[in-house]
C-alpha cells in the first residue's frame, strides 16, 4: 500500500519568513495530494490540494509543488503569520479512495 | 461545500461498555465513508472503509468484531466500539469522498475510564 513520509516533524519560523514542508509517497498510482491544517481537537482542514496532472498550484500565500517522477510534493507558506501555527499533514491517495497521511509537522510562527 | 456531521462530539464511557458513533453526510450521498483514528500527537490512521449495503473493509490490525461498522443508508455510517478499554481512547474521525475532495466529520473524542 501507500506510504507517505513527511519532514520536518517540527518547524519554527519567524513571522514573515517562509515555511516549507516536504512529503514523499511510494505508490505511483496515487493522483491526489491534499494538505491539511489541523488545530487541536478539530477536524483536518483542507488548505490546498494538487492533482497529478499539475506540477504546481498557488493560492495566495500557500503553494504546493508536485514532482511525480521523484514522488515528492511540498507545501510552501510565504509571509507566515502567527495564526499559521498548527499541525500540517500531507496526504496521498487515488482520488476518491481513502487518504494516506504523513506523520505531521508542527509549525510554530514566532511573532 | 459538503457537510459531514458526527455525533457525539465527545463521550466518556466505562471500560467494558459499548459506544456508538454516527457519521452523516448532510447534503450529499456517500456510498463510501472512511473511519480514521488519531491518537494524541499522531497522524490519522485509516481503520476501515464503510460501504453502503455491504460489509466494511478493515485495515490490518483492526479487529472487525471490536469495531463494528454499519452503513445502512447513503447518508449514514456508524462505528460501534464494543467492550471498550482505556487503550481505545482516541479521536475518531469519519470522512466521505465527494467529487472534488474528502469531507471530514468534526470528530469524536472517546475517553474510556
Amino acid at each position: 500500500g501507500e506510504n507517505v513520509e513527511q519532514h520536518p516533524s517540527t518547524l519554527s519560523v519567524q513571522e514573515g519568513d517562509s515555511a516549507v514542508i516536504k512529503c514523499t509517497y511510494s505508490d505511483s498510482a496515487s493522483n491526489y495530494f491534499p494538505w491539511y491544517k489541523q488545530e487541536l481537537g478539530k477536524r483536518p482542514q483542507l488548505i490546498i490540494d494538487i492533482r497529478s496532472n499539475v506540477g504546481e498550484k498557488k493560492d495566495q500565500r500557500i503553494a504546493v509543488t508536485l514532482n511525480k517522477t521523484a514522488k515528492h510534493f511540498s507545501l510552501h507558506i510565504t509571509e507566515t503569520q502567527p495564526e499559521d501555527s498548527a499541525v500540517y499533514f500531507c496526504a496521498a491517495s487515488l482520488e476518491g479512495n481513502n487518504l494516506f497521511f504523513g506523520t505531521g509537522t508542527r509549525l510554530t510562527v514566532i511573532p | 461545500g459538503a457537510v459531514v456531521s458526527q455525533h457525539p462530539s465527545w463521550v466518556i464511557c466505562k471500560s467494558g461498555t459499548s459506544v456508538k458513533i454516527e457519521c452523516r453526510s448532510l447534503d450529499f450521498q456517500a456510498t463510501t465513508m472512511f473511519w480514521y483514528r488519531q491518537f494524541p500527537k499522531q497522524s490519522l490512521m485509516l481503520m476501515a472503509t464503510s460501504n453502503e449495503g455491504s460489509k466494511a473493509t478493515y485495515e490490518q490490525g483492526v479487529e472487525k468484531d471490536k469495531f463494528l461498522i454499519n452503513h445502512a443508508s447513503l447518508t449514514l455510517s456508524t462505528l460501534t466500539v464494543t467492550s471498550a478499554h482505556p487503550e481505545d481512547s482516541s479521536f475518531y474521525i469519519c470522512s466521505a469522498p465527494s467529487t472534488y475532495e474528502q469531507y471530514f466529520g468534526p470528530g469524536t473524542r472517546l475517553t474510556v475510564t
